[in-house]
């Protein structure tokens, strides 16, 4: 299964500043995800990146906020913008397994907006 | 009603025990469905795929059951480092839906 690198850990940062979040995979796949999970809440899709078209966002998510970048088929970023502190939780990358074996995941970002 | 419902715990059981708990979900075209493990703030970490025949791996055992629309995890002679966080997550054509998850304490 694929394995993905997800930068930076965890980070601390002032409200109104932005935050770049990168996920890298050791092999091609179509479709990544971003993910939000707030603590003791499930994961939320916040949109699906594919390569070479714009993502598409999951209802309450828009692109001025959560801006992603898909250069190519092994990476992504996704950006949290004009932070505040209602964006403090984990933001995770995801990709499909092959066959009918479920999704792996990023280690996580663990952010905290002050 | 939510998509797919998780009873939140925490489920205490003693160290050998036998636990099982279950995942229901409302969209009856659902296609795929798998149980991840989640360790307090690590990422979730798939477990184990669910087949409509029920599947086992090791101690765990999962079932399906179609009818009454919803999913099993059995874990028998449950370890210390059975502790964690068990989200059961449904697929439908890449629709990715997650429950809240089930939390598990193994005690001493």
């Amino acid at each position: 299964s694929a394995v993905i690198s997800q930068k930076p850990s965890r980070d601390i940062c002032q409200r109104g500043t932005s935050l770049t979040i990168q996920c890298q995979v050791d092999s091609q796949v179509t479709m990544m995800f971003w993910y939000r999970q707030q603590p003791g809440q499930s994961l939320t899709l916040i949109a699906t990146a594919n390569q070479g078209s714009e993502a598409t966002y999951e209802s309450g998510f828009v692109i001025d906020k959560f801006p992603i970048s898909r250069p190519n088929l092994t990476f992504s970023t996704l950006t949290v913008s004009n932070m505040s502190p209602e964006d403090s939780s984990i933001y995770l990358c995801s990709v499909r397994r092959m066959g009918n074996y479920g999704y792996t995941f990023g280690s996580g970002t663990r952010l905290t907006v002050v | 009603r939510k998509e797919v419902e998780q009873d939140p715990g925490p489920f205490n059981v003693p160290e050998g025990a036998t636990v099982a708990f279950n995942c229901t979900y409302s969209n009856s075209a659902s296609q795929s469905f798998f149980w991840y493990r989640q360790d307090c703030r690590k990422e979730p970490k798939l477990l184990m795929s669910v087949y409509s025949s029920g599947n086992e791996d090791g101690r765990f055992t999962a079932q399906l059951n179609r009818a009454s629309q919803y999913i099993s995890l059995l874990i028998r002679d449950s370890k210390l480092s059975d502790s964690a966080t068990y989200l059961c997550v449904v697929d439908s054509n890449y629709q990715l839906i997650w429950g809240a998850g089930t939390k598990l304490i193994i005690k001493p």
